[in-house]
């Protein structure tokens, strides 16, 4: 069954401390993404990944760091540096249809982060 | 700068009651037009992409239409299973990155 996962689906964090918020697809798509979502805001983009070992940041990179060993795995820090981590965070997949076509990105279920 | 705005911010229908969603943008170069509907605690789930003005897509009592400036998601006589937030994003470079609006609340009553 194809999907996108994330995990955990609450975290709890202490400040000071460094998380790491795991997103797994199996969909063999290529783009993968982070974005974080706060009440009455749209979904803003952190960092992205086009392919294996290279990714790029978004709007709102500052706080957090990615990496993109393999293809199926975008894993997601939430650093010590980020002031105000308390957020809805999705992962999303796309692969590229070609020509002048755009991608569709489908979204994971979401981790729900708190700072205490 | 690539703008999204949504209206209204919250809607309450009686089971029944059709009624429309709207989606503003600016953009240079659009390349797709998405709609998302997403329930609480959960991910966006995909609806629709429009491309170009004019086009139109429909899915079971949704439907969605594109003019060169705004989308309108109609919901035609919706159940409170339709209760959700919906949400509208623009693409508008090669790569893939979305611009989204901050999505309409949307509460079906019986």
């Amino acid at each position: 069954d194809g999907g996108i996962t994330q995990s955990p689906k609450y975290l709890f964090r202490k400040e000071g401390q460094n998380v790491t918020l795991s997103c797994e697809q199996n969909l063999n798509h290529d783009a993968m993404y982070w974005y974080r979502q706060d009440p009455g805001q749209g979904l803003r983009l952190i960092y992205y990944s086009q392919i294996v070992n290279d990714f790029q940041k978004g709007d709102i990179a500052e706080g957090y760091s990615v990496s993109r060993e393999k293809k199926e795995s975008f894993p997601l820090t939430v650093t010590s540096a980020q002031k105000n981590p308390t957020a809805f965070y999705l992962c999303a997949s796309s692969t590229p249809s070609g020509g002048t076509r755009t991608d569709t990105q489908y979204f994971g279920p979401g981790t729900r982060l708190t700072v205490l | 700068e690539d703008q999204v705005t949504q209206s209204p911010e919250a809607l309450r229908l009686q089971e029944g009651e059709s009624s429309s969603l709207n989606c503003s943008y600016t953009v240079s170069g659009l390349r797709g037009l998405f709609w998302y509907r997403q329930d609480p605690g959960k991910g966006p789930e995909f609806l629709f992409t429009l491309y170009s003005a004019g086009e139109e897509k429909e899915k079971e009592r949704l439907k969605a239409t594109l003019t060169k400036k705004e989308s309108f998601l109609h919901i035609t006589a919706p159940k409170p299973e339709d209760s959700a937030t919906y949400l509208c994003a623009v693409q508008a470079n090669s790569w893939g990155k979305l611009q989204f609006g901050a999505g309409t609340q949307v509460v079906v009553t019986p």
